[in-house]
């Protein structure tokens, strides 16, 4: 079965610069999750798309952006990088159910950011 | 402020026993909740979940005990195999819309042959 799909699987960049990763969603989820999970720690979301628009927020810095596109695919835009910033990002899908708080995330395989 | 805990980061369990995984919430707007298993370098693999107006959810080998009075949940796996070691995960949804899943910090699981 189609999983989701994450690219690049391994990023590096130097502080300042900027990154897009890419999430393609399982086919015919039409919602979109981004986590960060740091060394060490639990995945924390950051932001959700639900047919292209943005549905939910947490602890996304401003410097990061995010959209959801037609085709449901989702690109997270990080700018002015810091060391910090340097995490494991996953991104999930979900096709919407009865009612939200019940669907099943589908996580990707991660994009691990490292920040020089 | 973790709001969702796995107080044993670390677990070890002789194959063909049973494992169980712990996890306490302090959230009591926590509605529904998911376990999920990750192996180094992939993404979070779901294994089961338990909506609040249930106490236990069973899937094969694998099963969900809730337990609302106390915010406890559990993850059993009888019988334990090889391929259960991996890092646990318990993870909550509040109710009524909000999408963002609060994850736990997990728990290392060791199946010994």
């Amino acid at each position: 079965a189609a999983g989701v799909i994450q690219s690049p699987r391994h990023l590096i960049k130097e502080k300042r610069e900027t990154a897009t990763l890419k999430c393609y969603p399982i086919p015919r989820h039409d919602t979109v999750y981004w986590y960060q999970q740091g060394p060490g720690q639990d995945p924390q979301f950051l932001i959700s798309f639900y047919e292209k628009m943005q549905s939910d927020k947490g602890s996304i810095p401003d410097r990061f952006s995010a959209q959801q596109f037609s085709d449901y695919h989702s690109e997270l835009n990080m700018s002015s990088l810091e060391l910090g910033d340097s995490a494991l990002y996953f991104c999930a899908s979900s096709s919407r159910g009865r009612a939200t708080g019940q669907e099943t995330q589908y996580f990707g395989p991660g994009t691990r950011l490292l920040v020089l | 402020d973790q709001q969702v805990k796995q107080n044993s980061p670390s677990l070890s369990v002789q194959e063909g026993r049973i494992s169980i995984l712990n996890c306490d919430y302090t959230n009591s707007m926590f509605d529904y909740f998911l376990w999920y298993k990750k192996y180094p370098a992939e993404g979070p693999t779901f294994l089961i979940s338990i909506s609040s107006i249930k106490d236990k959810n069973e899937d094969g080998r694998f099963t969900v005990f809730l337990n609302k009075s106390a915010k406890h949940l559990s993850l059993h796996i009888v019988p334990s195999q090889p391929g259960d070691s991996a890092v646990y995960f318990c993870a909550a949804y509040p109710n009524f819309g909000n999408e963002k899943l609060t994850f736990g910090t997990g728990t290392r699981l060791t199946i010994i042959p």
